[in-house]
């Protein structure tokens, strides 16, 4: 069974303060991994797709990257309006196995 | 280009009612989901529709049931409600299925049954 586990569950950060949000997957075959914002109240943005291990994205202050069993979301210098749920979704290869499964997502907090 | 639009926003609804919930996709996205999200299950699938004809479907009882329209649009129905049916109810429309094309999701619909 294809399994997505993000880590940590909450993150709290003082602005400014770098850090990487983890999310780790088992798939038979990677079609493609999704990172998504959600504010409260409000439905998941999507943010990046990673197709391949080595693969990275970036925007703003995020950068997405991806190797065989993992993808970190990484934030530089973060800023209040940052703050949000960051979810992770895997797309796996195969007939009838193309439905993503979402990771339980990383709370951000982040101070000023 | 707007967005995916889902209404009503909000609903509260008593046990035992039955409800209907909306969803427009982008124009030109022809795959749409839908997913129940709370606090303790996260996003859970429950089903998924293209070109009117219902393609997967989550694990989730024959109360939750679904349609496409030609048009792309779609509706979720969900009858006998219960308590643990309280949710925000997300679609989400992505250009067509098993791409690896993305999936943009509403704002979803709150429901609250009491």
């Amino acid at each position: 069974e294809d399994q997505v586990t993000q880590s940590p569950e909450a993150l709290r950060l003082q602005e400014g303060e770098s850090s990487s949000l983890n999310c780790s997957y088992t798939v038979s075959g990677l079609r493609g991994l999704f990172w998504y914002r959600q504010d409260p109240g409000k439905g998941p943005e999507f943010l990046f797709t990673l197709y391949s291990a080595g693969e990275e994205k970036e925007k703003e202050r995020l950068k997405a990257t991806l190797t065989k069993k993992e993808s970190f979301l990484h934030i530089t210098a973060p800023k209040p309006e940052d703050s949000a749920t960051y979810l992770c979704a895997v797309q796996a290869l195969g007939e009838g196995s193309y439905i993503p499964t979402f990771g339980r997502g990383t709370s951000l907090i982040v101070h000023p | 280009k707007a967005g995916v639009t889902q209404t009503p926003r909000y609903l509260i609804k008593t046990r035992g009612q039955q409800v209907t919930l909306s969803c427009s996709p982008i124009s030109g996205h022809r795959s749409v989901s839908w997913y129940q999200q709370t606090p303790g299950q996260g996003l859970q699938f429950l089903f998924e529709y293209f070109s009117e004809t219902q393609r997967n479907k989550g694990n989730f009882p024959g109360r939750f049931s679904g349609r496409q329209f030609s048009n792309s649009r779609s509706e979720m129905n969900v009858s006998t409600l219960e308590l643990g049916d309280s949710a925000l109810y997300l679609c989400a429309s992505s250009l067509a299925t098993g791409s690896g094309s993305p999936l943009h999701f509403g704002n979803g619909t709150r429901l609250t049954v009491t």
